[in-house]
């Protein structure tokens, strides 16, 4: 069974850093893109970053670009985002999400998501 | 960036009713446009890809269709568990995008 678990979510407060992780499980992580997603409270799907199977190539949204950067292990299965100088608008949960072989494909499976709030 | 909109915001029918849920793209995506379902609470869930197949497991009382720059959902017959935030999502271009969402209540 496929599977992707986040974590490193938490209270952080503004201009602060977090490291985002996902643990995938039950398929081939090296021959997949990976994509993070996040919701808003009461909000909205908003895409956040992409990475190639390989992570050769990587691809982040206007609103985190300078600030995030999307990287994977494919020796652990695992995915990362990091999250420098961090804003109240980044408060949400966050979400990995498995594609296919390449960037430009349906988001098949989804993680249960990690929350992360941004708040003094 | 490809500006997706769905309608309509939110809907309310009765058990067993069709539904229909709209999405359009601001410009041509061909077939690359998909579906998902998101319950209270929970992440979203792949229904729909390619415009019109269905995704394995996914109840036959699902469908979509359409291509170019419009797209439909279609819920054939309403059940108390479809209760739900459904997305549209284009895969033709980066940035990917969503739709605004459609949340389905039972009248």
């Amino acid at each position: 069974e496929v599977q992707l678990l986040e974590s490193g979510g938490g209270l952080e407060q503004p201009g602060g850093s977090l490291r985002l992780s996902c643990a995938a499980s039950g398929f081939i992580f090296s021959n997949n893109a990976m994509t993070w997603v996040r919701q808003a409270p009461g909000k909205g799907l908003e895409w956040v970053a992409t990475i190639t199977s390989s992570g050769g190539s990587i691809y982040h949204a206007d609103s985190v670009k300078g600030r995030f950067t999307i990287s994977r292990d494919n020796s652990k299965n695992t995915l990362y985002l990091q999250m420098n100088s961090l804003r109240a608008e980044d408060t949400a949960v966050y979400y990995c999400a498995m594609q296919g072989p390449v960037i430009l494909y349906q988001m098949e499976v989804w993680g249960k998501g990690t929350s992360v709030t941004v708040s003094s | 960036d490809t500006q997706m909109t769905q309608s309509p915001s939110s809907l309310s029918a009765s058990v067993g009713d069709r539904v229909t849920i709209t999405c359009q793209a601001s410009q041509d995506i061909d077939k690359y446009l998909s579906w998902y379902q998101q319950k209270p609470g929970k992440a979203p869930n792949l229904l729909i890809y390619d415009a019109s197949n269905l995704e394995t497991g996914v109840p036959s009382r699902f469908s979509g269709s359409g291509s170019g720059t419009d797209f439909t959902l279609t819920i054939s017959s309403l059940q108390p568990e479809d209760i739900a935030t459904y997305y549209c999502q284009q895969y033709d271009n980066l940035p990917l995008t969503f739709g605004g969402g459609t949340k389905v209540e039972i009248k």
